[in-house]
């Protein structure tokens, strides 16, 4: 069955560290998302993605970035990490149209 | 900029009564939809409605959408404790490529059905 999978799971690191988390789909869609999620914020995009070599901006980007590669994949990047990007990472992905987005587990991010 | 409100952002019930969730939107959509997530779990589509007067229905629960009062409702029937959750809606996300996919959320609606 295609799935959406991310990893890690659950992560604890120090501010101003590099983090990288990942996500990978057999879905093979087009679309990627990345959102964070935060009580009393519910979900904001953070990056977005319509296929290979196209990334896009969204709502709450700042100090994230993504790259993609190829279809699968769309890795989420913190540059320097801050305890304000501790949350719950939500990743997802969608084929063209008006079809919902799949997501993925999520990843617990803890920034001391 | 596009906004969505969810009302209530949390809600009590007692099984086998009924009540609605209401989702609001502020631009033109002719698309909506509705997402579950159970505690410390992923989002799970329940709904997609894609038209003026659209509606769903998947046991208990029940999803309208009327586009020219930008209005989604999710009714819940008789509820059960299986039906504690948090439910948000979206809407196609405006200026950041909606009519390709992206979705604004609502703040959710936490659901609790107690016995």
């Amino acid at each position: 069955d295609a799935e959406i999978t991310q990893s890690p799971r659950h992560k604890i690191t120090e501010t101003g560290r590099q983090v990288t988390l990942a996500c990978h789909q057999t879905w093979n869609h087009n679309n990627m998302f990345w959102y964070r999620q935060d009580l009393g914020h519910g979900l904001r995009l953070i990056h977005y993605s319509y296929g290979v070599q196209d990334t896009n901006k969204g709502e709450v980007s700042d100090g994230y970035s993504v790259s993609r590669s190829n279809t699968e994949d769309l890795p989420l990047t913190l540059e320097s990490a801050a305890s304000s990007q501790t949350s719950v990472y939500f990743c997802a992905s969608s084929a063209w149209g008006n079809q919902p987005q799949h997501f993925g587990d999520g990843t617990r991010l803890s920034i001391l | 900029e596009l906004k969505v409100e969810q009302n209530p952002l949390f809600l009590s019930m007692q099984e086998g009564k009924n009540y609605t969730i209401y989702c609001n939107y502020s631009t033109t959509s002719d698309r909506l939809y509705w997402y579950r997530q159970d505690p410390g779990k992923s989002l799970e589509s329940l709904f997609v409605l894609l038209s003026n007067g659209a509606v769903k229905q998947e046991g208990r629960l029940m999803a309208s959408l009327d586009t020219k009062a930008r209005l989604s409702t999710l009714h819940i029937t008789a509820a059960v404790h299986d039906l504690s959750a948090t439910y948000f809606c979206a809407v196609p996300g405006g200026n950041y490529g909606g009519s390709q996919g992206n979705l604004i959320f609502g703040k959710g609606t936490k659901l609790s059905v107690k016995p």
